[in-house]
């Protein structure tokens, strides 16, 4: 199976700052990576599939980067509503293993 | 409005058997593949099974193969998750989730709200 880890697990931060989360591969998954915003009490919502493509209805702050075995999810600038569990997932292969999440809180 | 709705989720005995259902609406049902995922209390998520289209290519997480069953009624609008041989591990709110793709892995862009399955004695 290909597994996934998340970098930082948790990250403090403040309205209006650049935030960065890396997801790496434990082998080359091509541009097969998504990524998700979860808030508590809520079901998970796509932000970014094949690893950069914008899912509909999703604000232009949130970019996805990366090929292979490493990539980033970045927030140009963090709204209130952005404060957040964010999840990458790896759909090159079955099983479509999710990373253990980064949490992002207020600082 | 797209829309998936998990139902059948309680509270059952280690060993017995429980099956989830979800209910499509919204969309073409049966141009999608489909997924089960899980998340245990506090956890992160866990993607359980997930079926095509057609039924033709079927998957599992190896914590639920040969005690879980996926399948979907394209007539209904339906899909299902008959889980057998519960385990306190197994208690989680378990996801219905749309993928992008008929057949192949794309990403999951449209999920419900979760059903609770707990399994205690």
């Amino acid at each position: 199976d290909i597994q996934l880890t998340q970098s930082p697990s948790f990250l403090s931060a403040s309205v209006g700052d650049r935030v960065t989360i890396t997801c790496r591969a434990s082998q080359g998954i091509s541009s097969y990576l998504a990524w998700y915003q979860q808030k508590p009490g809520k079901a998970p919502k796509l932000l970014i599939y094949a690893a950069s493509t914008l899912q509909s209805g999703v604000p232009s702050r949130f970019s996805g980067s990366g090929s292979g075995t490493e990539f980033t999810l970045t927030i140009s600038s963090l709204q209130p509503e952005d404060f957040a569990t964010y999840y990458c997932q790896q759909l090159n292969s079955y099983p479509p293993l999710f990373g253990p999440g980064t949490k992002v809180d207020i600082k | 409005e797209v829309q998936l709705v998990e139902s059948g989720g309680g509270l059952v005995q280690p060993g017995r058997s429980l099956r989830l259902s979800c209910a499509a609406s919204g969309f073409t049902f049966d141009d999608y593949a489909m997924h089960w995922v899980r998340q245990a209390p506090g956890k992160g998520l866990e993607w359980v099974s997930g079926i095509s289209w057609n039924s033709g290519s079927i998957g599992y997480a190896d914590s639920v193969k040969g005690r879980f069953t996926i399948s979907r009624d394209n007539a209904k609008n339906s899909l299902y998750l008959q889980m057998n041989s519960l385990r306190a591990e197994d208690t989680a709110l378990y996801y219905c989730a749309k993928d992008l793709g008929s057949v192949e892995l794309r990403a999951f862009d449209i999920w419900g709200q979760g059903t609770m399955v707990t399994v205690s004695s």
